[in-house]
């Protein structure tokens, strides 16, 4: 069975702190995505990464592959309250013809004022 | 505004009533999924369709029925419902089944209640 493991499960900061969440797995994947998802909304995507090693930046959040593409972080610079949410990766492997996502269980994230 | 619709947004229903949960998405997408969502458990797939008249099992199937006439309309239907079928449920589409750049796009999800 392939997993994706999320950690920390759960994370509260001030405004302006600085923080990486991290999601791992045994497996290789074809790609990686990260999704933001606000409680009673569906989760919407941050962006995906293809190439082991790869960064991608998206203001002031930096996502990066690892080169084995096994695993990959999300760093976020002086966090604000607006970034609080649910954060899911999604692990994307070949099943026959389709893509299937396997997806990690999210990190809870609280930034406080 | 490119968006999957879902319809209704919160839904209580009873034990054995058949309803159904509609999906639209404006995007062309070739690819639509259903999942659920359930503390613990996180987002697991329910079916997925490639394109249109192509459907397939994902990997919570039971109970569940799917249909796709058109290409952008994905409904899931709940023959006889159970208790534990309550939970949140999610319409995604993507451009494609099989690139990995493409990433999904979600609709804003149904809360259903099976009493």
């Amino acid at each position: 069975t392939q997993l994706l493991e999320q950690s920390p499960q759960f994370l509260s900061i001030q405004e302006g702190e600085n923080l990486t969440v991290y999601c791992n797995s045994s497996s290789v994947f074809s790609s990686l995505q990260w999704y933001r998802q606000e409680p009673g909304e569906g989760p919407v995507l941050l962006v995906t990464v293809v190439t082991g090693g790869e960064v991608k930046k998206l203001k002031r959040l930096t996502f990066q592959f690892g080169d084995a593409r096994k695993d990959s972080s999300l760093h976020i610079t002086a966090a604000q309250p607006g970034d609080t949410g649910l954060y899911l990766c999604a692990g994307g492997v070949n099943a026959g013809n389709n893509r299937k996502l396997i997806w990690g269980l999210g990190t809870s994230l609280a930034v406080n004022p | 505004e490119a968006q999957v619709t879902q319809n209704p947004r919160y839904l209580i229903t009873v034990t054995g009533k058949k309803l159904t949960v509609t999906c639209s998405q404006n995007m062309n997408h070739e690819y639509m999924s259903w999942y659920r969502q359930d503390p613990g458990l996180g987002l697991r797939q329910i079916y997925y369709s490639m394109n249109v008249e192509v459907t397939d099992k994902g990997d919570v199937p039971e109970g569940y029925k799917v249909s796709r006439k058109e290409k952008r309309n994905f409904p899931l239907i709940l023959e006889s419902p159970s208790p534990n079928q309550t939970s949140l449920y999610f319409c995604a589409s993507s451009p494609s089944g099989t690139n990995p750049h493409y990433g999904y796009t979600f609709g804003s999800g149904t809360r259903l209640t099976v009493v």
